[in-house]
């Protein structure tokens, strides 16, 4: 069974920190890997989908890697902001018969930026 | 754009009471998605749709029922509420290969 774990659960920092969440899954036969930031009272919005076949992606300050032998994966923050508080959720993409997928989620890392 | 809507966004229901949730996509995606969010852990799926007409059962399946009786909608049903049922609803939808759409949700408690 996949279970996908996120480090640290809850995070503080300083503006203008570049600072690393952690995700880790048990299988490795993943399709493909998905970071969400999700705020208060609000749902989901995807940051970056990586696909089994790359390493990286990178959208403006976020930076993703996935390492599926290790089954690990990695999203840095560069220069964070306090906008950037937020808790931030990955999910491992696995397909299901028929040619669609299934998200299994982590628990999130709860980030919280400071002025 | 409208993109994924959830209604209501607040509920609270006695044990034993019914009631629908309704999600509605104007993306025209293929695919729809009802999740549960509990405190310390991911979202789990619950139920989900291919298209219209079809669904299928995610990993926590039980005490809920679907139907997808229009492309754009989505609706979960929960007959007679629990506690345990107690929990943030979201529904997604997505297109292809796309990232799947969420909606903001709906709070429900089961008193």
């Amino acid at each position: 069974k996949q279970e996908v774990t996120q480090i640290p659960a809850a995070l503080s920092v300083p503006e203008g920190e570049n600072l690393v969440l952690n995700c880790s899954f048990t299988d490795s036969a993943i399709y493909n890997l998905q970071w969400f930031r999700q705020d208060p009272g609000k749902g989901l919005t995807s940051l970056l989908l990586i696909q089994s076949s790359q390493r990286e992606q990178t959208s403006g300050r976020l930076n993703a890697s996935l390492d599926k032998s290790s089954g690990r994966s990695t999203l840095y923050i560069a220069a964070s902001q306090p906008g950037d508080s937020a808790t931030y959720l990955c999910a491992v993409i696995r397909p299901l018969s028929g040619g669609y997928n299934k998200l299994i989620f982590g628990a999130g890392t709860r980030l919280a930026v400071h002025p | 754009n409208a993109g994924v809507t959830q209604t209501p966004k607040f509920r609270v229901l006695k044990t034993g009471q019914s009631m629908t949730l309704l999600c509605a996509q104007d993306m025209n995606h293929e695919y729809m998605y009802w999740y549960r969010q509990d405190p310390g852990m991911g979202l789990r799926l619950i139920h989900y749709s291919v298209g219209e007409g079809t669904t299928a059962k995610g990993e926590v399946p039980d005490g809920y029922n679907v139907s997808r009786l229009k492309k754009q909608n989505f609706l979960l049903g929960l007959e007679s509420a629990a506690p345990s049922q107690t929990s943030v609803y979201f529904c997604a939808s997505k297109t292809g290969d796309q990232p799947q759409h969420f909606g903001d949700g709906t709070r429900l408690s089961i008193l």
